[in-house]
């Protein structure tokens, strides 16, 4: 199993349509991330989260909301979808000194229509 | 903000040819990062330099950290279609250590 799970890898929603886009890890890393890319971009940190009842916004945030249920668990969340939301969405895990780098998960591609 | 800047965006190159992809960020850094990301795949960590002038080696691909800890470098020996991908490089924006990811090089190979 990948140690850091994302669900669903590929979704098509409508504008308006609440989706939630769901990470799990098993590195037992405290930290956890969500960032999105777009075509030919590099990496745009949307909300970070360093333990369970920690929650921070990153550049982008408007528009997403996010829940860290557990420590292995990061949700994000696209309250009201709208086509400029579509993008590859990236899970990402560290530890605190995060010597051994992010460790990603394999990506959630969501198209808004 | 912080900002780190990735020069060139794309790059093609003969499969043999040498490739270099150049990092530079607005200020100093306690240390950098390397990822690379496969076509459809997700970014993998490759490495982190941590002091100035340092300069570390995995196989064909050679990676320095600049003297004032403010730009970086990847070079590539003799590229093969396996480099195939993009890669990015991060640093961290602040005290927090969360990474700033430069916007990637894009490299692709011809066989």
């Amino acid at each position: 199993d990948a140690d850091v799970t994302q669900t669903p890898r590929n979704r098509i929603t409508k504008t308006g349509k609440r989706i939630m886009l769901e990470c799990s890890q098993t590195k037992g890393h405290d930290r956890m991330y969500w960032y999105r890319q777009d075509p030919g971009l590099g990496l745009q940190l949307i909300y970070y989260s360093f333990d369970v009842k920690d929650i921070n916004k990153g550049e982008i945030s408007d528009g997403y909301s996010v829940s860290r249920q557990a420590q292995a668990k990061f949700s994000l969340s696209l309250e009201s979808a709208i086509p400029n939301q579509t993008a590859l969405y990236f899970c990402a895990t560290s530890d605190q000194r995060y010597v051994t780098g992010y460790t990603f998960g394999s990506g959630t591609r969501l198209t808004v229509v | 903000g912080q900002q780190v800047m990735q020069i060139p965006q794309y790059q093609h190159v003969q499969e043999g040819e040498d490739f270099t992809t150049y990092c530079n960020s607005s200020t100093t850094l306690s240390n950098i990062q390397w990822y690379k990301q496969r076509p459809g795949g997700h970014p993998v960590f490759l490495i982190q330099l941590v002091k100035s002038g340092e300069v570390k080696k995995q196989k064909r691909l050679t990676f320095q950290f600049g003297e004032a800890k403010k730009n970086s470098s990847l070079h590539i020996t003799a590229t093969q279609t396996t480099d195939v991908g993009t890669y990015f490089c991060a640093g961290p924006r602040n005290a927090g250590n969360m990474l700033t990811f430069g916007g990637g090089t894009r490299l692709m190979v011809k066989p």
